[in-house]
């Protein structure tokens, strides 16, 4: 079985400063680990995947993510916040067989 | 590419009548999907098929609910009757191999659905 757990549900940040989304997930075996972009009223955009290569994984629009097997981690980050960068994020797992595991979101707020 | 295409961006419908949800994936992608997303349940997937045909649809409410892929480019949600608590948004969305692979999901913007 997978799981993913998204550890805040919103998360606040001023406009310049670090962006920090965390995601702690369950897998069996070497998963394949995304981060998704929803900005409202639109689909979900893939910003990074992992697939088992280098465990730092550089994304769209500044986002990167570190995968920690360690830690069972695969937090979200960005040096500096934009206002565009306001959305909800979606960490997600997937693994042989099985279909796309999705945590529940962490929206974004930042404030000017 | 135009991406996922979905139609119609909003449905607004009264309780008991048929909805009929639209998506054109991505050419050349095997695999599509629907979701629906709600405030309580998060993004549930619905139903999937590889290569037109429906590989699991387990997650599909009740038999209210069905989908069909009749070709390569093209897939229908339909309910059947709709309900007020089908109110959510609905999204496709496809792949160009399978996602425990790695290959990422390309959505479309949605149906948001509405049934008074």
């Amino acid at each position: 079985a997978q799981s993913v757990t998204q550890l805040d549900s919103h998360v606040s940040v001023s406009e310049g400063t670090p962006v920090l989304l965390r995601c702690n997930y369950s897998s069996s075996y070497s998963p394949s680990l995304f981060w998704y972009v929803q900005h409202p009223n639109k689909g979900l955009q893939l910003l990074l995947k992992y697939t088992s290569a280098a465990t730092l994984v550089k994304g769209i629009n500044g986002f990167e993510a570190e995968f920690k097997k360690s830690e069972t981690s695969f937090h979200l980050t960005k040096p500096s916040a934009h206002m565009s960068d306001a959305a909800e994020y979606f960490c997600v797992v997937s693994r042989g067989y099985s279909t796309l595991t999705f945590g529940k979101g962490t929206m974004l707020l930042v404030s000017p | 590419d135009a991406g996922v295409i979905q139609s119609p961006r909003h449905e607004v419908t009264e309780m008991g009548q048929e909805v009929t949800l639209r998506c054109k994936p991505i050419s050349g992608h095997d695999y599509l999907f629907w979701y629906r997303q709600t405030m309580m349940r998060g993004l549930e997937l619905l139903i999937y098929f590889n290569n037109n045909v429906p590989i699991d649809d387990s997650g599909m409410p009740e038999d209210r609910f069905s989908a069909k892929m009749p070709n390569a480019s093209f897939s229908t949600l339909k309910i059947q009757p709709s309900e007020p608590r089908d109110s959510a948004v609905y999204f496709c969305a496809s792949s160009s191999g399978w996602t425990g692979d790695g290959s990422p999901l390309h959505f479309g913007n949605g149906t948001r659905l509405t049934v008074t």
